[in-house]
């Protein structure tokens, strides 16, 4: 069974960047796609975008085109997520997803999650 | 985008009853070309994350308790748990996997009676 491990939480000020991290184990990282998925307080979870961790293909959500940047380094079996110009609406927990079907795809269903990431904006 | 939409919002039911949670997309998420819909349900537990549960609407994820059911084709759908159990409180998601973006509901929160 494969795991993510997330990197602790964050607390930014407004137009700040943050970079979370999600290391996996357990399964093979590059031939899976890894979705970033965030949740506000109150708020439904929300699709951000994937990153292809074999060839490094991203597809980024057209309400974070531009402020997002998903990474990855295979020798560490890790996907970065690093979003920027951060406001107060930001304030959420973030999550690294494997998108279980193995295809760089956008409509996936997601089978392994991290433990999840807080990430505070406020000044 | 296809909007998800939960009924209810918040469920309480005796331990060793039924449950049930409906979810319902704004168009069908149904592959005619392999007669699959793409309908998937998540269970989460405070400060955990996510947990997935079904997938194509009636297939279960590995190592997912058998009292789990999912059903429904093309706009509608429902989860069931055929008799509760403590650990199952619990908000239930479900996220259409049909078409970009995925999108997910807004959360059935399931408490014990």
């Amino acid at each position: 069974q494969g795991q993510h491990v997330q990197s602790g939480a964050e607390v930014k000020k407004p137009g700040a960047s943050v970079k979370v991290s999600c290391k996996a184990s357990g399964y093979t990282f590059t031939t899976y796609t890894i979705h970033w998925v965030r949740q506000a307080p109150g708020q439904r979870l929300e699709w951000m975008g994937w990153i292809n961790a074999g060839n490094g293909d991203t597809r980024y959500s057209q309400r974070f085109q531009g402020r997002v940047t998903f990474t990855r380094d295979t020798s560490a079996d890790t996907a970065y997520m690093d979003l920027s110009s951060l406001r107060s609406e930001d304030t959420a927990v973030y999550y690294c997803a494997r998108g279980s079907s193995g295809i760089p795809r956008d409509h996936d269903a997601f089978d392994i999650w991290g433990q999840g990431t807080l990430v505070t904006v406020s000044s | 985008d296809i909007v998800m939409t939960q009924s209810p919002d918040s469920l309480a039911v005796s331990l060793g009853e039924r449950a049930t949670i409906n979810c319902k997309s704004s168009q069908s998420v149904l592959y005619n070309s392999n007669n699959k819909s793409y309908l998937a349900w998540y269970q989460q537990k405070p400060r955990q994350p996510p947990r997935l549960l079904i997938y194509w609407a009636s297939t279960r994820e590995s190592g997912v308790p058998d009292r789990f059911s999912g059903s429904g084709s093309g706009t509608d759908f429902t989860l069931t748990i055929s008799s509760l159990q403590a650990e199952d409180v619990a908000i239930y998601y479900c996220q259409q996997h049909y078409s970009s973006p995925p999108t997910f509901g807004q959360g059935t929160k399931l408490e014990i009676k």
